[in-house]
């Protein structure tokens, strides 16, 4: 099946930093989405991303389809950025299954 | 606001005690999706709903059912739950095809505590 590796695992940061996510992915996909978990547990969509970039604030993510990689850009970074972010992508379909990737831990220190 | 809502948010419930989650939504999307998410994992997919038609995944244990009456509501039932059965339970919805694409929608999740 289809492998989706995230990095990097975990990753530290001091509040005013910028980061970079990236999400590899082993065969083609349909759709791609990035999601930040709260440390509720929430999932909460942050990107739709089958190609091309997108901007959202702070927070911009890239799909390089053809190259089956995703970047996900975070700006001058806040202490509420912290908790896990996960990319997901689906393979096609009808139902849209998601394939959630490793996840990346994110710590923004003040 | 459109929403997906899951209850109870906390659920204790006891070794081989059979137990029940629920999910509602607003968004009026045909697809429904139960995930299963451990301790510092990723979440997996269980089983999802098209419309009515159920869609088991092929390593979700029998113990774990799941029911739809209705459009709006979905309902994941464990028989009898075991220890390692604990963890986050999330319900996402879609709607491929329709407005909003392909793009799945998560509730807040209900964590099941085991006995």
């Amino acid at each position: 099946g289809i492998q989706v590796e995230q990095s990097p695992p975990d990753l530290i940061l001091q509040e005013g930093a910028n980061s970079t996510l990236r999400c590899n992915f082993s065969d083609s996909v349909n759709n791609l989405q990035w999601f930040h978990q709260n440390p509720w547990g929430q999932l909460i969509n942050l990107f739709y991303i089958p190609s091309g970039t997108k901007q959202n604030g702070r927070l911009s993510a890239t799909t390089v389809a053809t190259e089956r990689y995703s970047l996900l850009y975070i700006s001058s970074s806040q202490t509420t950025d912290s908790g896990v972010y996960f990319c997901a992508v689906d393979l096609g379909g009808a139902t849209n299954k998601l394939i959630f990737g490793t996840g990346t831990l994110l710590a923004v220190q003040p | 606001d459109a929403m997906v809502i899951q209850n109870p948010r906390y659920q204790v419930t006891q070794f081989g005690k059979p137990v029940t989650l629920s999910c509602s939504q607003t968004l009026n999307h045909n697809v429904m999706y139960w995930y299963q998410q451990k301790s510092s994992q990723a979440p997996k997919l269980l089983f999802h709903y098209y419309d009515k038609d159920f869609n088991n995944e092929a390593d979700t244990p029998d113990n774990f059912q799941s029911r739809r009456p209705n459009t709006s509501f979905c309902f994941l039932d464990i028989r009898s739950p075991g220890l390692g059965d604990a963890a986050m339970y999330l319900c996402a919805t879609s709607s491929p095809g329709g407005e909003g694409g392909y793009e799945q929608y998560f509730g807040p999740g209900t964590r099941l505590t085991v006995t």
